[in-house]
């Protein structure tokens, strides 16, 4: 059971580029969320879906874009890189049907713009 | 409108000593409260969680938590430190009224001396 897989896991942008993050998960969540954790300042909500074919901003969507392609696959992209956009994201779902539902993560892509 | 604060950014225990790690939330409606560990490099596991049942909580690896609503508080605790439970931990709100997301606090890095 692979839960919630994140590609690629590293990554060095020059300024003014773009790429796309990409998110699945195998558990049949209807949330996924894409979180950034930069030191000291936890992790801040980028974007979510909450359903597939629904997607809302979070906490710091600027310069970010997002495509819930279906169900299982949530994808963040970076129109034109900068270095404050340099840090850690974590992709997650969750199932969202009852209260308190938990969030499961990927293990992290490692972004850094320079 | 949904918030945590975590009163400690790090956290110093000698192996074999009580852990105590602190958090105090803010919500409009009942809440549900979590706590989450991230080792180095690492993504993010769930400890706990509270979701309106027993005020006491037990998790993963000895450690427990209590929701104190008239505190608003949700500190996490462990009798006994281990060496692998150095780590960066973080509190985790979402108000169980329509569709909420999680909202962190920005961490406490917990350090274990031997």
């Amino acid at each position: 059971n692979a839960g919630v897989t994140q590609t690629p896991k590293f990554q060095v942008l020059k300024t003014g580029q773009s790429m796309t993050l990409q998110c699945a998960q195998d558990m049949n969540h209807n949330s996924m969320y894409w979180y950034r954790q930069d030191p000291g300042m936890g992790l801040r909500l980028i974007y979510y879906s909450a359903s597939e074919g629904t997607t809302d901003k979070g906490e710091v969507p600027n310069g970010y874009n997002v495509s819930r392609l279906n169900k299982r696959e949530f994808s963040l992209r970076l129109e034109s890189a900068a270095p404050s956009q340099t840090s850690v994201y974590f992709c997650a779902s969750s199932d969202r049907r009852g209260i308190g539902s938990e969030a499961f993560f990927g293990q992290g892509t490692r972004l850094t713009v320079v | 409108a949904q918030s945590v604060t975590q009163l400690d950014s790090h956290v110093s225990v000698s192996e074999g000593t009580p852990v105590l790690l602190r958090c105090n939330y803010s919500s409009s409606y009942s809440p549900s409260l979590f706590w989450y560990v991230q080792h180095p490099n690492k993504g993010l596991q769930l400890l706990l969680k509270y979701t309106s049942a027993a005020t006491l909580v037990k998790g993963i690896n000895g450690f427990e938590a209590e929701f104190k609503k008239s505190e608003t508080s949700f500190h996490l605790t462990k009798p006994s430190a281990h060496m692998s439970d150095a780590a960066e931990y973080f509190c985790v709100v979402s108000e169980n009224s329509g569709y909420s997301t999680l909202t962190f606090g920005k961490g406490t890095m917990l350090l274990v001396s031997p």
